[in-house]
């Protein structure tokens, strides 16, 4: 079954303690992204990828990293985790047929940062 | 930011009857595309509308495009109880390859 995949699908962590959340799709598609969505703001970006190595910021990229070392993975890092973290995360991916993209997403990592 | 703006924020219709949303936006787009979300689900993919298009349809859901004034509608007739979901619009703008997220809105389907 074409998916993305995210884990875990809930977290709490404490502040300052790094964590990861994996993204892996199994459709070949070379744009990869991550958003957050909060209570009345929506989805915001916070990183995109074209394809293999190249990643760009999107508008909330404070806070995070990622990579994209293989085309099917695009992890987001939080290095030093705080509260304002804490919110619903979507990894999405997307073929670029004849430029256009059409966004499958995952099923959310619900994040908590005391 | 780029983010376009959803209108009403939260709408509330009987079953059968219609539900429009409205989206405007601030750039020149290559296209624009509405997305759905159970709650707390991931978005799925509804329908997309390209920059030189004024109106496109698939099942009972219509779109349409109005690029002067930077504004699209999505229209569901006859409604249904399954229905109910946020609807968010997102645009790509032109020379760009990624997408804009509006703020969403919430439609409850009474049966």
């Amino acid at each position: 079954e074409a998916q993305v995949t995210q884990n875990p699908r809930y977290l709490i962590t404490v502040t300052g303690k790094k964590l990861t959340v994996t993204c892996s799709q199994n459709m070949n598609h070379e744009y990869m992204s991550w958003y957050r969505q909060d209570p009345g703001l929506g989805l915001r970006q916070i990183y995109y990828s074209m394809n293999v190595e190249v990643t760009d910021k999107g508008d909330v990229p404070e806070g995070y990293k990622v990579s994209r070392k293989e085309k099917r993975n695009f992890p987001l890092i939080l290095e030093s985790p705080s509260p304002n973290q804490t919110s619903l995360y979507f990894c999405a991916s997307s073929p670029r047929d004849r430029g256009l993209v059409v966004l499958t997403f995952g099923a959310g990592s619900r994040l908590t940062v005391l | 930011s780029q983010q376009g703006e959803e209108d009403p924020q939260a709408l509330s219709i009987q079953e059968g009857e219609n539900a429009t949303m409205n989206c405007s936006y601030k750039t020149s787009i290559n296209n624009l595309q509405w997305y759905r979300q159970n709650s707390g689900r991931g978005l799925v993919h509804l329908i997309l509308i390209r920059s030189n298009e004024r109106e496109k349809h698939s099942g009972r859901l219509r779109v349409t495009l109005d690029t002067s004034k930077k504004s699209s509608s999505l229209l569901i007739t006859a409604s249904r109880a399954a229905d109910t979901a946020s609807y968010f619009c997102a645009t790509v703008n032109s020379g760009a390859n990624n997408l804009f997220f509006g703020t969403g809105t919430r439609l409850t389907v009474i049966p």
